[in-house]
């Protein structure tokens, strides 16, 4: 089945050095890839999408690129800042069922990150 | 403009209770699908209401349920409660049949 594996954490960085969170998938077809931000106590918040391969989706600093050959999506920033300390989850959305047009979002574990000052 | 919402934000149940957790999706969104998250874990879809029909569910047992009103708002019902239930629940709006989703900041749930 759908499936998505990222590199487990936690993550500890120093403000702004780079970062690189790793993210592979496995899926039927060409699945759309998101990476969601989760601050501590809160909901999941959209930080970039890409719907097909080689697009670059990127937002706030973060960058991701969808890499069919390797199946991967993996997040970068070149200086992370303390605001950035969080969990991310990278994550596909498929169909629900085999050729149906409502889709859900299958996610990886998730990657905890500390940047301290 | 509000975003996605849900009520309440935490909730603590004894076993074999029930409960339900109530969502609002962000305006012009007509799809909602509810997970479940376990502690240190990512978000597992549990299922989603679209036409106020359930379109799929996820590996989850009968004891969850749910619902979508004409205004496009849900609930999710768990029965039977078990300590495992134990979990942040997130909904999630969509305007693009669950392409892409929005999340509200969830309910916490705790059973004892």
């Amino acid at each position: 089945g759908d499936s998505v594996t990222q590199m487990e954490g936690p993550v500890t960085l120093s403000e702004e050095a780079f970062l690189t969170i790793n993210c592979t998938y496995t899926a039927t077809g060409y699945p759309s890839l998101f990476w969601y931000v989760q601050y501590p106590g809160e909901g999941l918040q959209l930080l970039l999408k890409a719907t097909k391969a080689d697009d670059k989706g990127s937002n706030k600093g973060f960058e991701a690129t969808y890499r069919k050959e390797t199946t991967s999506f993996h997040l970068e920033k070149g200086s992370v800042q303390v605001s950035d300390s969080a969990v991310y989850f990278c994550a596909l959305s498929v169909p629900l069922y085999s050729g149906g047009s409502n889709y859900k979002l299958t996610f990886g574990k998730g990657t905890l990150l500390t940047v301290n000052p | 403009d509000a975003g996605v919402t849900q009520s309440p934000t935490h909730l603590i149940k004894t076993r074999g209770q029930q409960v339900t957790l109530r969502c609002s999706p962000k305006s012009g969104h007509d799809t909602v699908s509810w997970y479940q998250q376990a502690l240190g874990q990512g978000p597992q879809f549990i299922f989603q209401y679209y036409e106020e029909e359930e379109r799929q569910r996820g590996n989850f047992p009968d004891r969850f349920s749910g619902h979508q009103f004409p205004n496009y708002s849900s609930e999710l019902n768990v029965n039977a409660l078990l300590l495992g239930d134990s979990a942040l629940y997130l909904c999630a709006s969509s305007s693009d049949l669950g392409y892409e989703q929005y999340f509200g900041p969830g309910t916490r749930l705790t059973v004892t």
